[in-house]
């Protein structure tokens, strides 16, 4: 299993361009999250969904879209790019609700100029 | 609100010497909490949670509610032990999301 996998690895953007993050994973999880992470600080969740067809906002969603039409992908959607975007974006998932483990992607590296 | 709190932001010490991570607490209920760890060039993985009571490569980790602590414990670091652990708190709101603490960065030095 490939577990967990982002693309892009890095990318920069220039402000007001707009681009997806993709995730995707082969467990079959139901539950599946994006964070970012900025120079210094702990992750925080942007968008979260339970299954496919439910998203919900996390803490810092602004500026952010998501989808889930499978269980499989959960794509993060930037519009109008901001340098407040610049930041490391991991997707995460796990198999059901509980306090089970999550499985994180390797993380995409965003600069935003 | 949560909030996770890890007063340091890097500890080193000596191979063989004892380590201890500090992750402090708030929550208004009965936290779940979990240490994550990144190694270099590696993806973030779980560690260790309260609720499995474990321990994992030698570490370990208490809760006290009295405290609101939940600090993570090895005996004798080993150089292998060098990464970026990060403590987190699982609430069923927000879909079971963790939220982290900024983390501590370990360097054990031969």
């Amino acid at each position: 299993n490939a577990g967990v996998t982002q693309t892009p690895k890095f990318r920069i953007l220039k402000i007001g361009q707009s681009m997806t993050l993709q995730c995707a994973q082969d467990m079959n999880h139901n539950y599946m999250y994006w964070y970012r992470q900025d120079p210094g600080m702990g992750l925080k969740l942007i968008y979260y969904s339970v299954g496919a067809g439910i998203t919900d906002k996390g803490e810092v969603p602004n500026g952010y879209n998501v989808s889930r039409s499978t269980t499989e992908d959960f794509p993060l959607r930037l519009e109008l790019a901001a340098p407040s975007q610049t930041s490391v974006y991991f997707c995460a998932s796990s198999p059901s609700g509980g306090y089970g483990e999550q499985y994180f992607g390797p993380g995409t590296r965003l600069t935003v100029t | 609100a949560q909030r996770v709190t890890q007063p340091e932001k890097l500890l080193s010490v000596f191979k063989g010497a004892p380590v201890e991570l500090k992750c402090n607490y708030s929550y208004s209920g009965s936290p779940e909490l979990f240490w994550y760890v990144q190694y270099s060039r590696q993806r973030l993985q779980l560690l260790l949670r309260h609720i499995s009571r474990e321990s994992i490569k030698g570490f370990t980790a208490d809760l006290n509610k009295g405290e609101t602590s939940f600090h993570l414990k090895k005996p004798f670091a080993q150089e292998e032990d060098s990464a970026m652990y990060y403590c987190a708190l699982s609430h069923p709101s927000s879909g079971y999301a963790l939220n982290f603490g900024k983390g501590t960065s370990l360097l054990v030095t031969p």
